[in-house]
């Protein structure tokens, strides 16, 4: 059972541009949606997260973009740059429980020169 | 500022042996997480230590697993009898005050033969 749905497996932007990727979720109980970028190599790490209160965090040229309703909630990287380059997860986790994050998939996304 | 260290990087056991994997959180987190990430699986959550309170174990796939944190600091996670569904990258995270993991060491993979 997916708890957490994230598409698309793999993205390939040209640098400069915008690279989204979306997930979807059922459980309602849940109320913390972090992503995470990873290197090859390396641990995952934290890159922004949301609560449900509200529709747009922004930090930098990343961007999540949350919709309750839908149940749904995206990472939209603006000005893409090769750097960028990695595997991002969305995930989803309950207050009661942080620690305790259900993953989706992962995206790996290729940024071309 | 050292990062989150695991050690051994890469370990390969044969079926049925015990492991051991050990995680060195950054000086001063309280909070440590395991998790794994295999192919098949994805990220999975294995077990949560915040300071003095009983783990979270809630994420241990059987009783062959079993994690230990001495002195506030250095964890151990153990697998018993090795099988070859184990075989996975096992990732450790810490955190300054509990709630979401923010960085993940860079993992051991375990191959089991």
């Amino acid at each position: 059972q997916q708890q957490v749905k994230q598409s698309p497996q793999s993205l390939i932007v040209q640098k400069g541009g915008i690279s989204i990727i979306n997930c979807a979720y059922e459980n309602t109980a849940f109320d913390y949606f972090p992503w995470y970028q990873q290197f090859p190599g390396k641990g995952p790490a934290l890159l922004i997260a949301i609560r449900p209160d509200v529709s747009e965090k922004k930090e930098g040229r990343f961007t999540i973009s949350f919709n309750k309703s839908a149940k749904q909630f995206s990472l939209h990287i603006m000005d893409s740059q090769p750097g960028d380059s990695a595997t991002y997860f969305c995930a989803a986790s309950m207050r009661s429980s942080a620690s305790k994050i259900i993953f989706g998939s992962g995206t790996r996304l290729s940024i071309r020169p | 500022g050292a990062g989150v260290s695991q050690s051994p990087s890469n370990k390969v056991t044969e079926k049925g042996k015990d492991v051991e994997l050990r995680c060195d959180p950054i000086s001063g987190h309280t909070a440590l997480y395991w998790y794994r990430q295999s192919l098949g699986q994805g990220l999975e959550f294995l077990i949560y230590f915040q300071g003095n309170s009983a783990p979270d174990k809630s994420g241990l796939p059987s009783d062959r697993f079993s994690a230990e944190r001495t002195g506030g600091s250095v964890s151990t996670l153990t697998i018993q009898r090795t099988q070859q569904e184990d075989s996975a990258v096992y990732l450790c995270a810490s955190s300054l005050g509990g709630g979401l993991p923010k960085y993940f060491g860079p993992g051991t993979r375990l191959t089991v033969l």
